[in-house]
């Protein structure tokens, strides 16, 4: 079974300071990963995925993630948050094998700007 | 490409009603997943499809569920009979292929059951 944990329902972060979500997870073998942000009344948008290669990921809006194997983590980060990054964020993985595999979504975590 | 189009957006109806969800996903997309939203269960994966074909509907809640992709580009989410606790938004995503490629999410339907 494949897993993601978010441990924090809710992060704040005052713009301009770096912020950080976490996400950890749990499969039985090589995964990949991805990051989903939802806005209010708003389906989820992609922001970025690791599939395989550098651990360090680039995506939308200066979003970036470091895939830690050693770890099973796969932080979120931005250097300088806005207040419009406010939403909820969700870490999702499914398992590398080639063959169709579910995608399993993180319980999310919200994220606070404020100025 | 407009993206995923699900309609309605919002849906109020009473416990015992009939409600169909429809989804038309991106053309060219051979997946098509339909999700469910809640505050208690997080976002929950219901059933997918692979080419029109139903692959896992192991997430399908009860037989009060059902799915159905006619054709390509159009799949319904049908309850039968409607209960209160069906209240959630329900998304439909869809992406090329599956594994490594991003899942393209519409925008919900709010769907509350009086």
């Amino acid at each position: 079974a494949q897993s993601v944990a978010q441990p924090e329902d809710q992060v704040n972060v005052a713009e301009g300071n770096p912020l950080t979500v976490k996400c950890t997870y749990s499969v039985s073998g090589n995964p990949y990963l991805f990051w989903y942000v939802q806005y209010p009344n708003r389906g989820l948008q992609f922001l970025l995925k690791y599939i395989t290669g550098d651990n360090l990921v680039k995506g939308s809006y200066g979003f970036e993630a470091e895939f830690n194997k050693s770890q099973t983590s796969f932080h979120l980060k931005k250097p300088s948050a806005l207040v419009s990054d406010s939403a909820l964020y969700f870490c999702a993985v499914s398992l590398n094998t080639g063959t169709a595999s579910k995608l399993t979504f993180g319980t999310g975590t919200r994220l606070q700007v404020t100025l | 490409d407009a993206g995923v189009i699900q309609s309605p957006r919002h849906e109020v109806t009473e416990m015992g009603q009939e409600v169909t969800l429809r989804c038309k996903p991106i053309s060219g997309h051979d997946y098509l997943f339909w999700y469910r939203q809640t505050m208690m269960r997080g976002l929950e994966l219901l059933i997918y499809f692979n080419n029109n074909v139903p692959i896992d509907d192991s997430g399908m809640p009860e037989d009060r569920f059902s799915a159905k992709m006619p054709n390509a580009s159009f799949s319904t989410l049908k309850i039968q009979p409607s209960e209160p606790r069906d209240s959630a938004v329900y998304f439909c995503a869809s992406s090329p292929r599956f594994g490594t490629d991003t899942q393209y999410f519409g925008p919900g339907t709010r769907l509350t059951v009086l």
